[in-house]
């Protein structure tokens, strides 16, 4: 079975660009979380998509967006990026609903530095 | 609200023993642990409930407190194999779906 596959795994923007960060779920998984890593603040939640909805947002500013698709693979977006939004961006893809067994399989991530 | 780890980073001889701590303030559905080695993706390792369920690795054990919204991860007899950063990821009571909070991570080390 096919783990979490995330494209690109490198990137270098320029400040004020936008990105777009994709990311396939495992066969089957029906729920994609994003997260950002970086040293000082370790992994933030920023959104969890579910059927196509929306589930839950972290706090991240309205410049961080995300969807789904119908076959569960997700994207996330990141307009007029800044220095800051470098870090390492993880998709987690899990079954279903949230349930008490459910575990969450991370993906390599996107490195992302903005220069 | 961040739980709180400890310790932050800890170095053992392989064939020690190591304790990871994570403590939240929130009232808790669950506790995911993961490793993570360096410049690759979090792995799974165990996930504890409320009211003692546990399901995960056969080699490491772990410990979950309801009343003091603790939970412990026990490494014993450690391993080359066991070095990286642990992190624990929590679920509250109320909603959140797939969401996890995670806490800032304890770097393990082993060394020979």
């Amino acid at each position: 079975k096919a783990g979490v596959t995330q494209t690109p795994r490198y990137l270098i923007k320029t400040r004020g660009q936008q990105v777009t960060l994709s990311c396939s779920p495992i066969s089957g998984h029906r729920s994609v979380s994003w997260y950002q890593q970086t040293p000082g603040q370790g992994l933030q939640f920023l959104f969890e998509y579910f059927s196509e909805t929306q589930r839950n947002k972290g706090n991240f500013p309205g410049r961080f967006s995300g969807r789904q698709f119908s076959n569960s693979r997700s994207e996330m977006n990141v307009s007029t990026l800044e220095l800051g939004d470098s870090a390492l961006y993880l998709c987690a893809s899990s079954l279903g609903t949230g349930g008490p067994y459910t575990e969450a399989f991370f993906g390599q991530g996107t490195r992302l530095t903005v220069v | 609200q961040q739980p709180v780890q400890s310790p932050q980073a800890v170095i053992l001889r392989e064939g020690e023993d190591a304790v990871i701590n994570c403590s939240s303030s929130k009232a808790l559905y669950s506790v995911h642990w993961y490793r993570q080695k360096h410049g690759e993706a979090p792995i799974f390792l165990m996930i504890l409930l409320k009211g003692g369920e546990q399901k995960g690795h056969d080699k490491i054990s772990a410990s979950f407190n309801e009343k003091k919204q603790q939970s412990s991860l026990y490494l014993t007899a450690s391993q080359l194999s066991y070095s990286g950063t642990y992190f624990c990821g929590t679920r509250g009571v109320t909603g959140g779906g797939n969401k996890l909070t995670f806490g800032t991570g304890t770097q393990l080390k082993v060394e020979l």
